[in-house]
């Protein structure tokens, strides 16, 4: 909810260009998380990262890359590797990895 | 790896009526959390379930966790239309990350 932005709402990209979508939160959260979200599919875990300058892979990390430089911001970069990268995009963030998460309003991104 | 299976996908009720969505996991969970997704929005957080057979209400809205710590059940009485959404359980093994269903969705006629 209120805290974490992510933008842009709708991007659109040529197939074949890496594109970086933006997550940030003021919330002070220590771990932040992102999800593919497809029909059916649920949430599918991409990268996430508890702390600044470290990060792990998720479920479906091939073909995406994350940097986590600052506390409040954790990129992702959809490269062209990504063979089916036309999805909706959720970034998470939460005080503890036990706890609670919150969720942007997400990046739908459409790759022609 | 853990998996976390969620039934049924999709369920249509008459306004007024009962609903409920299970979970159920592969591994013994150390806990489950609930969230509703309304349509074109994002996930929020409902409750997180901890203790084996704990069971937490919230209005209409009743969780439930397994004694086993390995399902959960998300019932509401007397469904509204702002009930309408995907109800998505999410479970965590150990320190292993959060690991989503593939959700509910629920439709309510009025």
């Amino acid at each position: 909810d209120g805290g974490i932005t992510q933008s842009p709402k709708y991007l659109f990209r040529k197939e074949g260009q890496n594109v970086t979508l933006s997550c940030e939160q003021n919330l002070n959260h220590d771990a932040m998380y992102w999800y593919r979200q497809d029909p059916g599919q649920g949430l599918r875990l991409i990268y996430y990262s508890q702390i600044v300058n470290d990060f792990q892979k998720g479920d479906i990390a091939e073909g995406y890359s994350v940097s986590r430089e600052k506390k409040e911001s954790f990129p992702l970069t959809v490269t062209s590797a990504q063979k089916n990268p036309t999805a909706f995009y959720l970034c998470a963030s939460s005080i503890l990895d036990s706890v609670e998460q919150f969720f942007g309003p997400g990046t739908r991104l459409t790759v022609l | 790896g853990q998996q976390v299976m969620q039934i049924p996908q999709y369920q249509h009720v008459q306004e007024g009526e009962d609903f409920t969505t299970y979970c159920n996991s592969s591994t013994t969970l150390s806990n489950i959390q609930w969230y509703k997704q309304r349509p074109g929005g994002h996930p929020v957080f409902l409750i997180q379930l901890v203790k084996s057979g704990e069971v937490k209400k919230q209005k209409r809205l009743t969780f439930q966790f397994g004694e086993a710590k390995k399902n959960s059940s998300l019932h509401i009485t007397a469904t509204q239309t702002t009930d309408v959404g995907t109800y998505f359980c999410a479970g965590r093994s150990g320190n292993t990350p959060l690991v989503f269903g593939k959700g509910t969705r629920l439709s309510v006629i009025a």
